[in-house]
């Protein structure tokens, strides 16, 4: 069955390293999405792309980077976490573009120490 | 602007009592996109209804059903005789032809209580 994969699911990390997540799916949707969920804030969107070697910034992308060299995945990098990115981190995919339905992966809970 | 609201941050009502979960949303567009998800105490994000702005029926998925208004621009969710497995965060969300995101409400926490 199609699905997509976040990893890792939980990492602890310093203050001004640099992280990266993983997204992998195999829906081959072309596009594919991170968000962060915070307490108070619901889902916040920090980069999305819409296929191979297209990105583009979302609401909260100060901080973030995303590369686009495939189909199947869409890399999150912190470059220098601080503390106010300790969060848990969505990626979707979707076939169509943001009207089409998007399905996440099971998150990835991040804690900048 | 687009915005998605969800006034009732927690509810909890007793198990096979009926719940409605309200959202409500603002936007320019006429053509729009509406979204349901799921998002239980493990923490995944399950999908559970798309309906676009000229699908007014009301639509009814098992123990689930929707109620859309555009009079209102409300797009409200039941839960018929509730069970413990609904307990869980939902939201609402909006999407606009044209625009390259999908707005979320804050969402609403939802207590079955046994």
């Amino acid at each position: 069955d199609a699905e997509i994969t976040q990893s890792p699911r939980h990492k602890i990390t310093e203050t001004g390293r640099q992280v990266t997540l993983a997204c992998h799916q195999t829906w081959n949707h072309n596009n594919m999405f991170w968000y962060r969920q915070d307490l108070g804030h619901g889902l916040r969107l920090i980069h999305y792309s819409y296929g191979v070697q297209d990105t583009n910034k979302g609401e909260v992308s100060d901080g973030y980077s995303v590369s686009r060299s495939n189909t199947e995945d869409l890399p999150l990098t912190l470059e220098s976490a601080a503390s106010s990115q300790t969060s848990v981190y969505f990626c979707a995919s979707s076939y169509g573009g943001v009207t089409d339905t998007q399905y996440f992966g099971p998150g990835t809970r991040l804690t900048v120490l | 602007a687009q915005k998605v609201t969800q006034a009732q941050t927690e509810i909890s009502v007793v198990e096979k009592e009926d719940v409605t979960l309200d959202c409500v949303y603002e936007t320019r567009d006429t053509t729009y996109y509406l979204f349901w998800y799921k998002q239980p105490p493990s923490g995944e994000l399950v999908f559970l209804i798309r309906r676009n702005s000229f699908d007014e029926q009301n639509e009814i998925s098992g123990r689930y059903s929707w109620n859309f208004q555009k009079s209102t621009s409300s797009f409200n969710f039941t839960i018929t005789a509730s069970q413990v497995v609904d307990s869980a965060v939902y939201f609402c969300a909006l999407s606009e032809i044209g625009d390259d995101k999908i707005i979320f409400g804050k969402g609403t926490r939802l207590h079955i209580l046994p």
